[in-house]
Formats: structure tokens, C-alpha cells, sequence
């Protein structure tokens, strides 16, 4: 079993559109976060989530906002896809501020 | 906020020859992270650092944490072509959040 996956693994789609991705971890770990990694390889928190905090990077569009139906998901939703969003956004989940795994990635890309 | 700085940005080797990334941190650390991305792969865990001066191997990767706690250095010994990857490590914010350097991108030459 894959212990974080992540849906869909490429994202093709237009400026203006509203998209989602979805993360499931089965590792029973209490926080999620999500990553933005750009062409340079510079690999940027955007969100920690555990059961009780929301934490959203100061540098983060709103039109970025993460939804967590229960602990073992975290979802990503983006508003207004601009270009600059193209990436890859990785899902990753630790117990507290142990090791953390991620998933295999989801590669964006605004045309 | 965290700043973390990590030199070189890239580092070509001839295979058999070490490696060595630096991390530097403008504040004191509880603990450090360092994780393997290789290409077109997803960030993998290394290792954790949390004592003062501590040193750490792993086959022939050695960790080691300042005495001040504000810096870090992965060494690789004899590099090999199963070494190609992105290196970084990673430092905490406030909850359970990582910084992650800026990574040094390794490439191997056989």
C-alpha cells in the first residue's frame, strides 16, 4: 500500500479554471502539509494541518485554500489558476515534527 | 522568518570522488532534516538531527550537527551513480512546519 498518495499526478488545464488535488495518507500521522515545488527545485511549505491548526504560509494566495474532510486527507483547492502556479505540488504527511513522507507528486500546469 | 541557506547549489563529481552540501541557519535549531529527491521523484527522508555536535553515518553518507546547532554538512564518501539527486535539508518553524533549504543538485559522472 502506498502510504501517501496523491491524485491526479498531472494537471493540464487553463487559466481561470478552479482545480483540486487530492492527498490520503494511511499512516495514522496527526499533521499534513502541502508543498509547492517551482522549475528552480526550491521546495516552499504552503500548509500544515493537523486536528487542531490550520497553519497557511504568509506567502500563499488565497486563492490556495487546503479542505480536510477527516485526518487521513488533505486536499488541495486552487481558484484562478494563473500561470505562475504551474509546479509540482507535493502532499506530505509526519507525526508531530518527525520524518516526513511525501507523496509522489501532482506536476500543474497552466496554459 | 527562517531563512536557510545551502551551498553549493550544484556539485558535479567524477564517480569514486565525496560530496559534501552545507546547510547554514540564521537561528538555532531544535533539529535538522536532510532528504534525497531523486529526478523526477518525490523528496525521501534521510535523517534527523537533534544533539549538539552530533554525527551520524549512514553507509557511506555521514551527517553531522554544529555545536552551536545553527549549521549542518551531509558528506558522501566514494560518490556513486545511485548518489544523483537533490539534497536538502530542512529546519522547523512553528507547528511541526519545515523550512526547506534550497537544495544542492548532485550529478555523477561515471
Amino acid at each position: 500500500d502506498t502510504a501517501v498518495s496523491q491524485t491526479p499526478k498531472y494537471l493540464v488545464t487553463q487559466m481561470g479554471n478552479d482545480k483540486s488535488i487530492k492527498c490520503e495518507q494511511n499512516l495514522g500521522h496527526d499533521t499534513m502539509y502541502w508543498y509547492k515545488q517551482d522549475s528552480k527545485k526550491f521546495l516552499k511549505i504552503m500548509f500544515s494541518y493537523n486536528n487542531k491548526e490550520l497553519i497557511i504560509n504568509e506567502t500563499v494566495p488565497n486563492r490556495f485554500s487546503p479542505k480536510s474532510p477527516d485526518k487521513a486527507h488533505l486536499n488541495l483547492h486552487i481558484n484562478s489558476l494563473e500561470l505562475g502556479d504551474s509546479a509540482v505540488y507535493f502532499c506530505a504527511s509526519s507525526q508531530a515534527e518527525y520524518e516526513q513522507y511525501f507523496g509522489p507528486g501532482t506536476r500543474l500546469t497552466v496554459t | 522568518g527562517q531563512q536557510v541557506m545551502q551551498i553549493p547549489q550544484y556539485q558535479h563529481v567524477q564517480e569514486g570522488e565525496d560530496f559534501t552540501t552545507y546547510c547554514n541557519s540564521s537561528t538555532t535549531l531544535s533539529n535538522i532534516q536532510w532528504y534525497k529527491q531523486r529526478p523526477g521523484g518525490h523528496p525521501v527522508f534521510l535523517i534527523q538531527l537533534v544533539k549538539s555536535g552530533e554525527v551520524k553515518k549512514q553507509k557511506r553518507l555521514t551527517f553531522q550537527f554544529g555545536e552551536a546547532k545553527k549549521n549542518s554538512s551531509l558528506h558522501i564518501t566514494a560518490t556513486q551513480t545511485t548518489d544523483v539527486g537533490t539534497y536538502f535539508c530542512a529546519v522547523p518553524n512553528t507547528g511541526n512546519q519545515f523550512y526547506f533549504g534550497t537544495g544542492t543538485s548532485l550529478t555523477v559522472i561515471p
